[in-house]
């Protein structure tokens, strides 16, 4: 199977900081999909890209299609102590059905 | 309309006994996925439903899973003879087709305890 590799894995910063986080794979894909999962919950979607290259806000968040379409970014402005969770970037392959998930990004941020 | 539904969403089971997840998808999705999270991992894909066909399925889903989605809407996921490598949190996601832009939305989870 295809492999999304994120950095970093874990992230303690302080409150108001802001946070860069990244996805890389090893494959070209034609959708990049931006979630965050707390404890016992299902992962909830904040961002989809769809274009090489393309920029999307939700927010303070921001993510990015990255130009080789094998990687994207996803960035948190001012983080505030609900943005706790762990990010993950799924990626969807042309042709392809399903999405294939990072190992995921820790965050905790400290009031 | 109020997003992927899952049930049950825990439960504990002794080993060698059969268990059945449902998922109800959002209404207008007809593409449904079941995924599998361990602790400290990502999701790992188990099969995909477009409407009622199953048209694909990841080695992970061995003999012993087995999923349907009789009429293209609900969905369940049945796992027989339960093993401790069973335990997992399963996942359920639904999107619109492939031509509209792909989001997919998942359900909060089973979390599937063998003991």
């Amino acid at each position: 199977g295809q492999q999304l590799n994120q950095s970093p894995q874990s992230m303690f910063i302080q409150e108001g900081e802001d946070v860069s986080m990244n996805c890389t794979s090893s494959s070209i894909f034609n959708t990049w999909l931006w979630y965050k999962q707390e404890p016992g919950e299902g992962p909830v979607l904040l961002i989809a890209l769809y274009k090489a290259g393309e920029l999307t806000s939700n927010g303070r968040l921001t993510a990015q299609f990255g130009i080789t379409r094998k990687d994207s970014f996803l960035n948190i402005s001012a983080s505030i102590p609900s943005d706790v969770g762990i990010y993950f970037c799924a990626g969807l392959p042309l042709p392809g059905n399903q999405f294939y998930f990072g190992t995921g990004t820790s965050l905790t941020v400290i009031p | 309309d109020t997003g992927v539904s899952q049930d049950p969403r825990h439960k504990i089971t002794k080993r060698g006994q059969n268990v059945t997840f449902r998922c109800d998808p959002i209404s207008e999705h007809n593409r449904l996925y079941w995924y599998r999270q361990t602790l400290g991992q990502g999701p790992e894909f188990l099969t995909y439903f477009q409407n009622e066909a199953q048209l694909e399925k990841s080695r992970l889903l061995s003999d012993r899973f087995s999923a349907e989605r009789p009429k293209g809407s609900f969905s369940t996921l049945e796992i027989q003879r339960t093993e401790q490598g069973d335990s997992a949190m399963y996942l359920c996601a639904s999107s619109l087709p492939r031509d509209v832009y792909t989001e997919a939305f998942f359900g909060q989870g089973t979390r599937l305890t063998v003991v």
